[in-house]
């Protein structure tokens, strides 16, 4: 089934530690996204890329780095876990930047620094 | 900066009709989504508007007024499925920036 893949599905973490949420997709998509999902704030943008090998910064994207080696696959990286990371991450895809990108989601990481 | 409103909870009767407002004020406009989003799921695309007006969907509408700052998504025949958290995004820059999303909960 076409779509995206997210791993881990849960994770929880002790603070300092790294950690890195695996994204991929196998629909060809150029555009890819992670978003963070907190109570009340709805869904922030944390990084962005456009097609492979560039990468872009959203709303959020203190704490965070990602990568674009190839079209599918779209890592995020903590390098220093803290617990305002809990969260729910959601990467995400869409054909092309443009302005009827249509987004599909990946399930989501549940994410619990302590 | 963005800025993305929309009520917190909305609660209705089954078969009834429910509308969510959502306003915006944004630095570009590219277009206006509405996603839906049940508990513990990702979001799903619902609905596109980049124009003046109404587009209809089955028992989804979503309206714009670009002049305003302002869309609408209308839910008819509400059914105990449509339970859910409904998310207004807004495309600025080819980027979506989400409001917090309306929870709809639907009463038997």
């Amino acid at each position: 089934i076409a779509g995206i893949t997210q791993a881990p599905t849960s994770q929880i973490l002790a603070a300092g530690r790294r950690m890195t949420l695996r994204c991929t997709q196998d629909m060809r998509h150029n555009a890819m996204y992670w978003y963070r999902q907190d109570l009340g704030l709805g869904l922030r943008l944390i990084h962005y890329s456009n097609t492979a090998g560039t990468t872009g910064k959203g709303e959020v994207p203190d704490g965070y780095s990602v990568s674009r080696a190839n079209t599918d696959d779209f890592p995020l990286t903590l390098a220093s876990a803290v617990p305002s990371q809990t969260s729910v991450y959601f990467c995400a895809s869409s054909e092309e930047a443009s302005g009827a990108n249509v987004l599909t989601f990946g399930a989501g990481s549940r994410l619990t620094v302590l | 900066g963005q800025n993305i409103d929309q009520p917190t909870e909305m609660t209705a009767t089954e078969g009834a009709i429910v509308q969510i407002n959502c306003t915006y004020q944004t630095s570009g406009f590219n277009g206006l989504f509405w996603y839906q989003q049940h508990a513990g799921e990702a979001p799903t695309f619902l609905s596109y508007n980049v124009l003046d007006g109404l587009e209809e969907k089955g028992r989804f509408s979503s309206f714009l007024s670009r002049s305003k700052g302002y869309s609408y998504l209308l839910l008819k025949e509400l059914q105990m499925k449509d339970s859910a958290s409904y998310l207004c995004a807004v495309n600025d820059d080819y980027k979506l920036s989400f409001g917090a999303g309306t929870t709809v909960t639907v009463r038997a």
